[in-house]
C-alpha cells in the first residue's frame, strides 16, 4: 500500500529565510512524487514531480524538492521564502498502475 | 487556471436530498479524477474515469456515484445527503492514466454545505 506522511502540520518562518516543507512516503516499486500547493478557496496547483533522473526537481514558483531514495524523502525547499508563499501544501506519491495518495497537508505561514 | 472547471462554485442543501456536481476537464485529457476535502479527512480520492470508463475506485460512499459522458466532462451525483457531507469537492484530469507519473490538474473546487 501506498503512504505519504507530512510530519509537520504547520511551518512558520520569517521573509527572506529559506523553508522546507517535509514529506516521507512508503511504496512498492518506483515511486513518482509530487508537490501540490493550495491558496485559500482555491483549488490545488501543481508545482514540481519527481519521476525518474536527477534528485533536485526544480518547479514554479522558485519551489524545489530533492528526492532522497535510502530516506524514502521528497522535502520542498525555496531559499528565500515570500509573504505569499504563505498556503496549504500536499505532496502526493504514486507508482505505475496506481492512483494518487495525497499526504495530510502541511500549513506554511511566511511572517512579514 | 488549470483549464479544469467545476459548477456551480457553492451549494447549499438539506439532509436527504440528491445533488449533482459538474466537471470538464482540460482539452485533451481523458482522465477524470474526484476528490473530497473536509477539515478532518484531509483529501480523500473518491472515483476515478478513463476515457468514459471507470477506472478506480477510493472511498467513495454507495449513495455517491459518478459517469464521465462523451464529450469527456463528467458529474459525481451525490444522494441521500447527510451532514457530514458538507465538503469541498475537487475535480482533476490527467492526459493519460493514473500511474504514469502525469501530473493532475485540479479544478477550483464546489463546496456543498448541507444544512
Amino acid at each position: 500500500a501506498q503512504s505519504v506522511a507530512q510530519p509537520e502540520d504547520q511551518v512558520n518562518v520569517a521573509e527572506g529565510n529559506p523553508l522546507t516543507v517535509k514529506c516521507t512516503y512508503s511504496v512498492s516499486g518506483n515511486p513518482y512524487l509530487f508537490w501540490y500547493v493550495q491558496y485559500p478557496n482555491r483549488g490545488l496547483q501543481f508545482l514540481l514531480k519527481y519521476i525518474t533522473g536527477d534528485n533536485l526537481v526544480k518547479g514554479s514558483y522558485g519551489f524545489e524538492a530533492e528526492f532522497n531514495k535510502s530516506q524514502t524523502s521528497f522535502h520542498l525547499k525555496k531559499p528565500s521564502a515570500l509573504v505569499s508563499d504563505s498556503a496549504l501544501y500536499f505532496c502526493a506519491v504514486m507508482s505505475y498502475g496506481q492512483n494518487f495518495v495525497f499526504g495530510p497537508g502541511t500549513r506554511l505561514s511566511v511572517l512579514p | 487556471d488549470s483549464g479544469v472547471t467545476q459548477t456551480p462554485k457553492h451549494l447549499i442543501t438539506a439532509t436527504g436530498q440528491r445533488v449533482t456536481l459538474r466537471c470538464s476537464p482540460r482539452s485533451g485529457d481523458l482522465s477524470v479524477y474526484w476528490y473530497q476535502q473536509s477539515l478532518d479527512q484531509g483529501l480523500q480520492f473518491l472515483i476515478q474515469y478513463y476515457n468514459g470508463e471507470e477506472r478506480a475506485k477510493g472511498n467513495i460512499l454507495e449513495r455517491f456515484s459518478a459517469q464521465q459522458f462523451p464529450d469527456l466532462h463528467s458529474e459525481l451525483n451525490l444522494s441521500s445527503l447527510e451532514l457530514g457531507d458538507s465538503a469541498l469537492y475537487f475535480c482533476a484530469s490527467s492526459v493519460a492514466l493514473a500511474g504514469e507519473g502525469n501530473e493532475q490538474f485540479f479544478g477550483p473546487g464546489t463546496r456543498l454545505t448541507v444544512l
